[in-house]
């Protein structure tokens, strides 16, 4: 198994420019999500998704778009980035019955 | 929303010495999990607690939950420098185990 991957491992955008954020759980899991990690702030839930067509608001979800088409992905967009977005992007899943999140290696995206 | 502060912000120990850092919640904990980052690369999943006085270990690291502080400890036996990491806690504040909110991070070196 391949745990949870994501996609790409680094990234530069300029302002106001898209982009997508792959993340791929060959667990059969149903809980999926999306954290950004900054220095001094932690680790802060996105959004997040507790099944296959469904999405949910995390803490901070502004500027941050997602979608849940299959059940082992959960895409995470940026329709136009901005410098307070250079963050690190993580991906995690879980299933309901346990409590363990598994988290994928991470996205590092500057903006500039 | 549930906060959680985690202390110390940052500890460097020499080898072989023992450690305690701490994960305080602002609201009632009904899951407080613990997880190890390696720097560049994701969270890896230490352990869960979830009774008030329930203790956990794993190899050289133990956890404790006190339900009445909403606190949780963990407690490093004889350090040693794959010890070193960021420690994150994370709460489980709705008891829905669908999310977690996490603290900031305590990052941990040891002197060889």
């Amino acid at each position: 198994n391949a745990g949870v991957t994501q996609t790409p491992k680094f990234r530069v955008l300029k302002t106001g420019q898209s982009m997508t954020l792959l993340c791929a759980q060959d667990m059969n899991h149903e809980y999926m999500y999306w954290y950004r990690q900054d220095p001094g702030m932690g680790l802060r839930l996105i959004h997040y998704s507790v099944g296959e067509g469904t999405t949910a608001k995390g803490e901070v979800p502004d500027g941050y778009n997602v979608s849940r088409l299959k059940k082992q992905n959960f895409l995470l967009g940026l329709e136009s980035a901005a410098p307070s977005q250079t963050s690190v992007y993580f991906c995690a899943s879980s299933h309901p019955l346990v409590y363990e999140q598994y988290f994928g290696p991470g996205t590092r995206l500057t903006v500039t | 929303s549930q906060e959680l502060e985690q202390s110390p912000q940052s500890l460097i120990v020499q080898e072989g010495k023992n450690l305690t850092i701490n994960c305080t919640s602002s609201k009632t904990l009904y899951g407080l999990y613990w997880y190890k980052q390696k720097y560049g690369e994701g969270l890896i999943f230490l352990m869960m607690l979830q009774k008030g006085g329930e203790e956990k270990s794993h190899e050289k690291i133990t956890a404790k939950l006190d339900e009445k502080k909403q606190q949780s400890s963990l407690h490093i036996t004889a350090s040693q420098p794959s010890h070193a990491g960021i420690y994150l806690c994370g709460a489980d504040g709705t008891g829905a185990n669908s999310k977690l909110t996490f603290g900031k991070g305590i990052t941990l070196s040891v002197r060889p």
